[in-house]
């Protein structure tokens, strides 16, 4: 079956730094890719979808100069959280369409301290 | 109309037991239903979807049944197993081209042995 693959699975850095997390379709293309955030004990919230070679489409509230997302080729999309503050602490999900389903990363757990 | 609402937030079960999870849209722009299941620091892996043409869908122990005319669809378990204790989201999509899964808010299933 269609495999996405997320990296990292965690990360830690300190506050004010800038962190990328990779997504890629291992053995599909992915025209569009859906980048998701979820707290604690809580469902997944979209941030914004991407689609290969054009500008992400952010969900309101989500700050698109924070949340920089490239989707460059049809295998990969990233997420770079810029300036990251203790509040972006989270668990980030991305999520690979293709044809009529939906396939999701393993996730990457951030922690700014 | 963009909602999807997931009931019960949580649900005890005795092994052996079915687990039943509800939920309801108001859209019928909706053209896919799917479930799925995380466990604690995973991204969520598909369980089971179904289109509104069909009333059930049953793969092994799950089965979705799906009601068009009262616009709600169940997920229900069989003979429910502690390995089964994860959160589960409904979920739905816009019949348009691209476009991102609306989660429910989650109902976290507990199997107790």
């Amino acid at each position: 079956g269609a495999v996405v693959s997320q990296h990292p699975s965690w990360v830690i850095c300190k506050s004010g730094t800038s962190v990328k997390i990779e997504c890629r379709s291992l053995d599909f293309q992915a025209t569009t890719m859906f980048w998701y955030r979820q707290f604690p004990k809580q469902s997944l919230m979209l941030m914004a979808t991407s689609n290969e070679g054009s500008k992400a489409t952010y969900e309101q509230g989500v700050e698109k100069d924070k949340f920089l997302i490239n989707h460059a080729s049809l295998t990969l999309s990233t997420l770079t959280v810029t300036s990251a503050h203790p509040e972006d602490s989270s668990f980030y999900i991305c999520s690979a369409s293709e044809g009529n389903g939906y396939t999701f990363g393993s996730g990457t757990r951030l922690t700014v301290v | 109309q963009q909602q999807v609402k997931q009931s019960p937030q949580s649900l005890i079960v005795q092994k052996g037991g079915i687990s039943i999870i509800n939920c309801a849209y108001e859209n019928t722009a909706f053209d896919y239903f799917p479930w799925y299941q995380q466990f604690p620091g995973k991204g969520p892996a598909l369980l089971i979807a179904i289109r509104p043409d069909v009333s059930e869908k049953k793969e092994g122990r799950f089965t979705i049944s799906f009601n068009k005319s009262a616009k709600q669809f169940s997920l229900h378990i069989m003979d429910s197993q502690p390995g089964d204790s994860a959160t589960y989201f409904c979920a739905a999509r816009l019949n348009q081209a691209g476009t991102a899964l609306i989660f429910g808010k989650g109902t976290t299933l507990s199997v107790s042995s």
